[in-house]
């Protein structure tokens, strides 16, 4: 029954490679996001998809990229990984009412560590 | 200066203790806001929203000051299980952006 799910849950990987990173919800939502969490604890948006469409796309290196090949499913794809790219990568997802509060559901995350 | 912030403590309480989290936001036409927990190694999850009018869940009250741009928790009474990080979010116009503080930390002892 789980609502907002992620893998792999931990990737230990060298500078340099291509990794992705999969989430999925099924919750019905229509929108997903990307976090960042480093490690100083600071959660910070990446990407939003809307019904499949990128709405939020915050500075990230181009080396980023979301796809998102239906409402249930958001990836992260990224290319020649940097040390300083290690950190926790959280997916969320919530459904999206223009002016209204809205609760995101995130998933367990996935610990990223590129030696 | 950062959009959301809050003081990171940590506040070390003994069970039972009263605790308050403040928290300050710089931008003005901030919607909505949130208080989120995170356990050590877990995800993110919603605590409790923030009304105008204060709200109160149980032994949680939030508190909104629109025009200090501030926010409260307060926690009454507080159990072992309370020990967490606890998340001060805005959601700014558009697209429910949320913004998080960098938490506080909590850590109730016997």
């Amino acid at each position: 029954d789980t609502a907002v799910s992620q893998t792999p849950k931990y990737l230990v990987t060298q500078m340099g490679n291509d990794k992705s990173i999969k989430c999925e919800q099924n919750l019905g939502h229509d929108t997903m996001y990307w976090y960042k969490q480093d490690s100083k604890k600071f959660l910070k948006i990446m990407f939003s998809y809307n019904n499949k469409e990128l709405i939020i796309n915050e500075t990230v290196p181009n080396r980023f990229s979301p796809k998102s090949p239906d409402k249930a499913h958001l990836n992260l794809h990224i290319n020649s990984l940097e040390l300083g790219d290690s950190a926790v990568y959280f997916c969320a997802s919530s459904q999206f009412t223009r002016g209204q509060k809205q609760t995101q559901y995130f998933g367990p995350g996935t610990r990223l560590l590129v030696l | 200066r950062k959009e959301v912030e809050q003081d990171p403590g940590p506040f070390n309480v003994p069970e039972g203790a009263t605790v308050a989290f403040n928290c300050t936001y710089s931008n003005s036409a901030s919607q909505s806001f949130f208080w989120y927990r995170q356990d050590c190694r877990k995800e993110p999850k919603l605590l409790m929203s923030v009304y105008s009018s204060g709200n109160e869940d149980g032994r949680f009250t939030a508190q909104l000051n629109r025009a200090s741009q501030y926010i409260s928790l307060l926690i009454r009474d507080s159990k072992l299980s309370d020990s967490a990080t606890y998340l001060c979010v805005i959601q700014n116009t558009g697209f429910q952006k949320l913004v998080f503080g960098t938490g506080t930390r909590l850590l109730v002892s016997p």
